[in-house]
Formats: structure tokens, sequence, C-alpha cells
């Protein structure tokens, strides 16, 4: 079946940059999705991306797709302490009706 | 527009109860699924429902079951409880009938089986 993996933290300093980074191990087309995840709380979703794109852009979010290397990233510029939560990469693959989650980044972000 | 809501927020059970967990699709969506998120662990897909028939089901017992209602909302029913069904169940909904649509999240039931 399908598998995503990510990275499970990552700490980065209030105003820069922070790249999380998902695998994935089916090539078959899909959706892929990041939801964000505060302490005590549902999913979130914040963007997505179907697998014929290579980019997508909202506000401060930048998503890149390597379909070569099934890889998808997340970027969030000028990160503030709001953004302190956990990012779970997703992907819904073509004839399922569901969801496969990766496991997770917690990002933790320094004032 | 309304989100998806789920009820009760938080849940204690003992072990060999039943629990029934709801949930109350966003407006203008018509697929609802259900997900279990372990302590630490990302959301595993337990089924979907659509048109009031399960559309789709994850690695989970038949103790693990669901209705969908004609206004959408769904439930969630455990029986037989064991300890590691300790966890957040969390609802979503979407718009299409094959689960490829985006898929909104409600905030979760907390549920301690003890």
């Amino acid at each position: 079946g399908e598998d995503v993996e990510q990275s499970l933290f990552l700490s980065v300093r209030e105003g820069d940059s922070s790249v999380i980074n998902c695998t994935y191990t089916d090539s078959s087309s899909t959706y892929l999705y990041w939801y964000k995840q505060e302490p005590g709380a549902g999913l979130q979703l914040l963007t997505y991306i179907f697998s014929n794109m290579d980019m997508k852009q909202d506000q401060r979010l930048t998503v890149l797709l390597n379909k070569k290397d099934k890889h998808l990233s997340l970027r969030i510029a000028d990160t503030q302490t709001g953004d302190s939560a956990i990012y779970f990469c997703a992907g819904c693959w073509a004839g399922s009706y569901q969801l496969t989650f990766g496991k997770g980044t917690k990002l933790s972000v320094i004032p | 527009e309304t989100g998806v809501t789920q009820s009760p927020t938080h849940l204690i059970k003992t072990r060999g109860q039943q629990v029934t967990l709801r949930c109350s699709s966003q407006s203008g969506h018509n697929t609802v699924s259900w997900y279990q998120q372990a302590l630490g662990q990302g959301p595993q897909f337990i089924f979907q429902y659509y048109r009031e028939e399960e559309n789709g089901r994850g690695n989970f017992p038949p103790r693990f079951s669901g209705l969908q209602f004609p206004n959408y909302s769904s439930e969630l029913n455990v029986n037989a409880l064991e300890l590691d069904d300790s966890a957040l169940y969390l609802c979503a909904s979407s718009s299409a009938g094959k689960g490829t649509d985006t898929q909104y999240f409600g905030p979760g039931t907390r549920l301690t089986v003890l």
C-alpha cells in the first residue's frame, strides 16, 4: 500500500523560513495535502497540490512537488510563533477513498 | 458556512463498553470519513460513508461500525472497547462521492478507555 514518510522534528527561529519535507511511495496520480494540527485540536487544511503540478504558492506557503523523486515539501516564509504545530503530509491516491498520512513533523519556532 | 462539528469533545469509557461518536458534515458536503489518531501518530482511515452506505474501509475490525443519515451526518460506533481504542477520533467531510475531493476535518473526539 501507500506509504508517507516525514521527518519528526524541525526547529527554526522566528522570521526564518521553514521547510518541511515528505516522501511517498505510490507514483499514481493523486492529490497531496498539507494539514496543520495544534495541540488538542483537529486538522486544519493548509493547502493541496495535484500531481500534474510542480509548485503552488498561497501567501506565505509554497508547495513544491518532485514527482520523479516522489518528494513533497512545504515552505513557510517568515515563520511566526503561531506556526508552531504538527504538520501532516497526506495523499489520496487514485482508486482510493482514504487519505494516507505521514506521522507528522513537529515545528517549533524559537522567538 | 458551517464547518464540521463533532460530539462529544471528550469521553471516558471502560474496557468492554460500547461508544457512539457523532459528526455533522460541513454544509454542502455529502461524504463523511472517519479516522483514528493514536498519540504521536498520523490519522488512520477507518471508513467512509456516501449516500448512507459504507464507501471504503481501512484495516479496522468489524466492531468499528458506522451510519450516515439523510442529512449527511454520521455516527461511529465501537463495540467491546479495548485499551488500544484510546485515541482522538476525527471526522472529515467532503463533497465528492469517491473520496478524492478535499476533506475538511472536525475538532475530534478524545476517547479514553480505562
